[in-house]
């Protein structure tokens, strides 16, 4: 199975902060990785996919980078709606898996 | 409305069996590949199941394989979960995920409320 991990595990940052969030791979997934948001008691919400493309809706100050083994989120200026906690997926195989999450959290 | 609702969660016992629903609606359910994916409760995402559109290609995770069967009726626009021999360790949220059109490989771009399931004794 894909190992995904996800550093940090927690984030503390304030509004306008630009923020990275890293997500590497145990072997190499191509570009098929996915970021999802999700806050407390809702169900995550698809941000980015192939590792890079916005899904439609999702504020442009969000982007995705990265290939192979390591991959990048960054929220450019961080909006007091984007406090909650990110998880990456890889799909290049089956079982699908994803990372341990990355709590961000006001500073 | 584009939606999917979950039902048929609760408490079962150890060794126990539920069936899980997920109803779609506004869109063209057939054409979409589906997903059940998980959260324990306080964890992280755990993929469950996948189901292609037309049930040719169907896969499990390691933890769920031979005991959970995902199935789908795309006349009645609606994704099973028949989860047999539950464990404590099953409990969690339960989240329908739409998967990729005419299943092409992406993220899951629509999901559900979820429904919890509880096993215990």
């Amino acid at each position: 199975d894909i190992q995904m991990t996800q550093s940090p595990s927690i984030l503390s940052a304030s509004v306008g902060d630009r923020v990275t969030i890293t997500c590497r791979a145990s072997q190499s997934i191509s570009s098929w990785l996915a970021w999802y948001q999700q806050t407390p008691g809702k169900a995550p919400n698809l941000l980015i996919y192939k590792a890079s493309s916005l899904e439609s809706g999702v504020p442009s100050r969000f982007s995705g980078s990265g290939s192979g083994t390591e991959f990048t989120l960054t929220i450019s200026s961080l909006q007091p709606d984007d406090f909650a906690t990110y998880y990456c997926q890889q799909y290049n195989s089956y079982p699908w898996t994803f990372g341990q999450g990355t709590k961000v959290e006001i500073k | 409305e584009v939606q999917l609702v979950e039902s048929g969660g609760g408490l079962v016992k150890p060794g126990g069996s539920l069936r899980l629903s997920c109803a779609a609606s506004g869109f063209t359910f057939s054409d979409y590949s589906m997903n059940w994916v998980r959260q324990a409760p306080g964890k992280g995402l755990e993929w469950v199941s996948s189901i292609s559109t037309s049930d040719t290609y169907i896969y499990y995770g390691d933890s769920v394989k031979g005991r959970f069967t995902i199935s789908r009726d795309n006349t009645k626009n609606s994704l099973y979960l028949q989860m047999n021999s539950l464990r404590a360790e099953d409990t969690a949220v339960y989240y329908c995920a739409r998967g990729g059109y005419y299943d092409i490989l992406t993220g899951q771009d629509l999901w559900g409320q979820g429904t919890l399931v509880t096993v215990s004794s």
